[in-house]
This record gives C-alpha cells, sequence and structure tokens, in this order.
C-alpha cells in the first residue's frame, strides 16, 4: 500500500522567507511525527500528533517553527523567517498505535536555505 | 541528552562476511528498542524490534540482540550483501511512542 508521502522532496529557499512542508501519512495511522536530520547526523525529535490529543511540541527548536494537522491526517510544518542552520532535511512520520510500534518514515524534505 | 548512543560510527566489512552494529541506552526502565536502516536520499526504514522480556529476536538474515545486564544492543546481520550499505540507527521510545535516535552507523560493504 502507499507509504508516507511528503512534499516538495526538495525546496531551496531564501533566507527569511516561510516554507511549508507538507505529510501525508498512512491511511488509518492516528500517531504522525517530524524529526529533522541534518547532514551526516542522527534525527532530531520535533513534534508528535496522536490522534485528538494535544501535540508534543516539546522538540521544537524556536518559535519560529509551528505544524497543525488537519482532520487527523494531513499535517503540515511551517518555518518561519527561515535561517541558513534551518538547511535540513525534515521527515516525517507516522504509526498505527500508541505505545511500543515502529514508525513509518517518509522520504523527507530537503530544505537549502541560502 | 541523548539515551541511545552507538559505538562505532564506520564499519566497513568484506562482501559475505558477518555485520555486527552496536548500541548502548542508558534507562534501564527501556522496554522496546528498534534497529533501522537508511539509505542515502530516504528515510529511515524499519528493520527489526525487540521488547525487554527477550534477549534475542531473529527476522531474515538479521539478529537483535538485548543484554539488559549492559544496556546493550546489538545488531547483527548475517552475510553482508552491498545492498546493506546504509546508515543503521538504534532507537528508543520515550514515553509513549517518541522515538529517540542514536548518531547512527555507517555500514560499507566492500565487494
Amino acid at each position: 500500500g502507499a507509504g508516507v508521502s511528503q512534499s516538495p522532496s526538495n525546496k531551496v529557499t531564501e533566507k527569511g522567507k516561510d516554507v511549508e512542508l507538507r505529510c501525508d501519512p498512512i491511511s488509518g495511522h492516528t500517531a504522525l511525527y517530524w524529526y529533522r536530520q541534518s547532514l551526516g547526523q542522527g534525527l532530531e525529535f520535533l513534534i508528535y500528533f496522536q490522534g485528538n490529543s494535544a501535540p508534543d511540541k516539546s522538540g521544537l527548536p524556536s518559535d519560529r517553527f509551528s505544524a497543525e494537522r488537519t482532520g487527523g491526517s494531513v499535517s503540515t510544518l511551517t518555518i518561519q523567517r527561515t535561517q541558513q542552520e534551518d538547511s535540513a532535511v525534515y521527515l516525517c512520520a507516522s504509526s498505527p498505535l500508541k505505545g511500543n510500534s515502529p514508525l513509518h518514515f517518509g522520504n523527507g524534505t530537503r530544505l537549502t536555505v541560502t | 541528552g541523548e539515551s541511545v548512543g552507538l559505538h562505532l560510527p564506520t564499519l566497513s566489512v568484506q562482501e559475505g562476511d558477518n555485520s555486527i552494529i552496536n548500541c548502548a541506552y542508558s534507562n534501564s526502565a527501556s522496554d522496546y528498542f528498534i534497529w533501522y536502516k537508511q539509505e542515502s536520499g530516504k528515510g529511515p526504514q524499519f528493520i527489526i524490534d525487540i521488547r525487554s522480556n527477550m534477549d534475542k529476536r531473529q527476522g531474515q538474515r538479521v539478529t537483535v540482540l538485548l543484554n539488559k545486564t549492559v544496556k546493550h544492543l546489538s545488531l547483527q546481520i548475517a552475510a553482508t550483501q552491498p545492498g546493506d550499505s546504509a546508515v543503521y540507527f538504534c532507537a528508543e521510545p520515550q514515553w509513549g511512542n517518541k522515538l529517540v535516535f542514536g548518531a547512527g552507523t555507517i555500514l560499507r560493504v566492500k565487494s
């Protein structure tokens, strides 16, 4: 079946511009995650949505970062006034269950801030 | 800080040999661990998981071993193939299903 889909796959933007990154999770998955991965690094947790519960935003690096999940499905990660240090791959993942189950990742959006 | 970490940042093995990738964790209460494989330009892909009530779990060509006494996790890949070349991450959930990832180990397979 269809996996997690992210768009765009690549985004180049100028410093100071706002960007929106989109994630379509696997149908029926109630949990959705955003991670950030800098070049050659591990994955940094950003935010977690689980059903109708309040999202866990504890990983967002600054108030320039925000995310929404509409209708329990599609999610958008927004970065305002982008900075060069925001350049990274932004990965979205979804999971069917609360509790211990593996995440299914998309292929990410590579963001380059010039 | 991170509760999981990897011992070897890069591992080079000859095709056909077995590979062992190691991971240490710090939270003795952790009860679930996952290994992911990430190929260039792709998102991490689930390989195998293990719960703390087990010390070994086998998949196709992969085995995960868990030593709770020394808080150590390893991923063994049998008869390593060029397609196994990737970055391997161990991960551990923190409250609920928020995964914390280690820094990763690069596996290079020489033909």
